[in-house]
């Protein structure tokens, strides 16, 4: 079965400019879940999608930062405009609840996106 | 003050070595406890959930301390391979909240 898809792998914009980020969850999971790793801050969640509907965006930074899920297959992060503080890895994951899947809690990580922002 | 909170190390320890680490947690609503792995330049895999009663896998046993709201990880008889970062992770709403992690280098 094919894991977490993300594209692009790496991405290297100028400061300003916009930066779509993008993800395919695992075939029936109903959770979807946007983190950023920097080494300062670790890993934190910027928002999570239920059944494509976002229940939690308190992580996300600033109005900047925005997150789409028009399907069950598809996810978009959108930075606009970019900042060079924004340089971090961004990684999606998906999960399925139920119990025999471990919960929501039970996350499947996609390879990530490194982000540099010049 | 950051609500899991884990030692970054590094620890670097032999092979062979039986290492452990501690991850404290201040949300005492927390619900669910977890252990990821993640390699070098790599995403994040779960490694094991922790259990109330605490919970073994091979070499690797997990604990939870409610009353002190920690868990730890027990690594036995380490090997290379066991070289990462490992990320404790607490539950509450379905949200998973990370520590920063804890290196591991397994010399040999």
């Amino acid at each position: 079965d094919a894991g977490v898809i993300q594209s692009p792998r790496h991405e290297v914009t100028e400061m300003g400019q916009e930066v779509t980020l993008r993800c395919k969850p695992i075939s029936g999971h109903d959770y979807l879940f946007w983190y950023r790793q920097t080494m300062m801050r670790g890993l934190e969640l910027l928002i999570y999608f239920n059944n494509n509907v976002p229940i939690d965006d308190s992580g996300m930074p600033e109005d900047r930062f925005s997150a789409k899920m028009p399907n069950a297959s598809f996810s978009t992060l959108k930075i606009q405009p970019s900042e060079p503080r924004d340089s971090a890895v961004y990684f999606c994951a998906s999960s399925h609840d139920t119990e025999l899947a471990g919960g929501p809690e039970t996350q499947y990580f996609g390879p990530g996106t490194r982000l540099l922002v010049l | 003050r950051k609500e899991v909170e884990q030692d970054p190390g590094p620890f670097n320890v032999p092979e062979g070595a039986t290492v452990a680490f501690n991850c404290t947690y201040s949300n005492s609503a927390s619900q669910s406890f977890f252990w990821y792995r993640q390699d070098c330049r790599k995403e994040p895999k779960l490694l094991m959930s922790v259990y109330s009663s605490g919970n073994e896998d091979g070499r690797f046993t997990a604990q939870l301390n409610r009353a002190s709201q920690y868990i730890s990880l027990l690594i036995r008889d380490s090997k290379l391979s066991d070289s990462a970062t490992y990320l404790c992770a607490t539950s509450n709403t379905g949200k998973l909240i990370f520590g920063q992690g804890t290196t591991l280098q397994v010399k040999p």
